[in-house]
């Protein structure tokens, strides 16, 4: 069974931390994606990569970084946390002529 | 810049209802079109993905239209049970947009029964 898994379902952080969120695929699929989700905004992507050491911005990356070092794991890092980056953020990844697999998400509150 | 809608907002229906949730895009020059649902506090789910040219696919009680030149996609559900309950949402893959998805905002859906 494929699976997209993500380092926590919960997470509780103070403003100015560094967060790491994680994310791990094992169906050898070369793209991978950062998304935030948030009541009437919907899904917003943030950053996705298409090879290990390649990435390339979505449409909200400021205040966000990535790192893909191993094609099955890429990570969303938030180098300062601040409130307004308080979501869901889900991770998915895809090789476009399948099914979209997403993580089961990680509700990131920043106090 | 592609937007994607979805028609209505929410939705409520009895059990056994046949039921079509709509979504509409402004740009036709598209991949692929991929319909998701979505449990509350959870993932996404992928349900249906139709390719460009393709016209609709189905799988069990599901059965998704794609209208290319018209900007529409439809998602019929056939004898709408009480776990249907959920929101779901479209998304399309833009041409030329290296892998990018464009959501729309969903519909939530309630099956009472």
């Amino acid at each position: 069974d494929v699976k997209v898994t993500q380092s926590s379902r919960y997470l509780v952080k103070r403003t100015g931390e560094k967060v790491f969120l994680e994310c791990v695929q094992d169906m050898d699929h070369e793209n991978m994606f950062w998304y935030r989700q948030d009541p009437g905004l919907g899904l917003r992507l943030i950053y996705f990569s298409y090879d290990v050491k390649m990435k390339e911005k979505g449409d909200i990356p400021e205040g966000y970084s990535v790192s893909r070092e191993k094609k099955e794991r890429f990570s969303l890092i938030l180098e300062s946390a601040s409130t307004n980056q308080t979501s869901m953020y889900l991770c998915a990844s895809w090789d476009r002529y399948n099914e979209q697999f997403f993580g089961p998400g990680t509700r990131l509150t920043v106090l | 810049k592609q937007e994607v809608t979805q028609i209505p907002a929410a939705l409520s229906v009895p059990e056994g209802e046949n039921l079509v949730l709509n979504c509409s895009f402004t740009d036709s020059a598209i991949y692929n079109l991929q319909w998701f649902r979505q449990d509350p506090g959870k993932g996404l789910t992928s349900l249906l993905l139709i390719q460009s040219s393709q016209r609709e696919q189905t799988s069990g009680r599901l059965n998704a239209s794609l209208d290319k030149s018209s900007g529409r996609s439809t998602l019929y559900i056939a004898a709408s049970q009480p776990g249907d309950s959920a929101t779901y949402l479209c998304a399309v893959e833009q041409g030329g947009s290296n892998y990018k998805l464009t959501f729309g905002k969903g519909t939530l859906l309630t099956v009472n029964p």
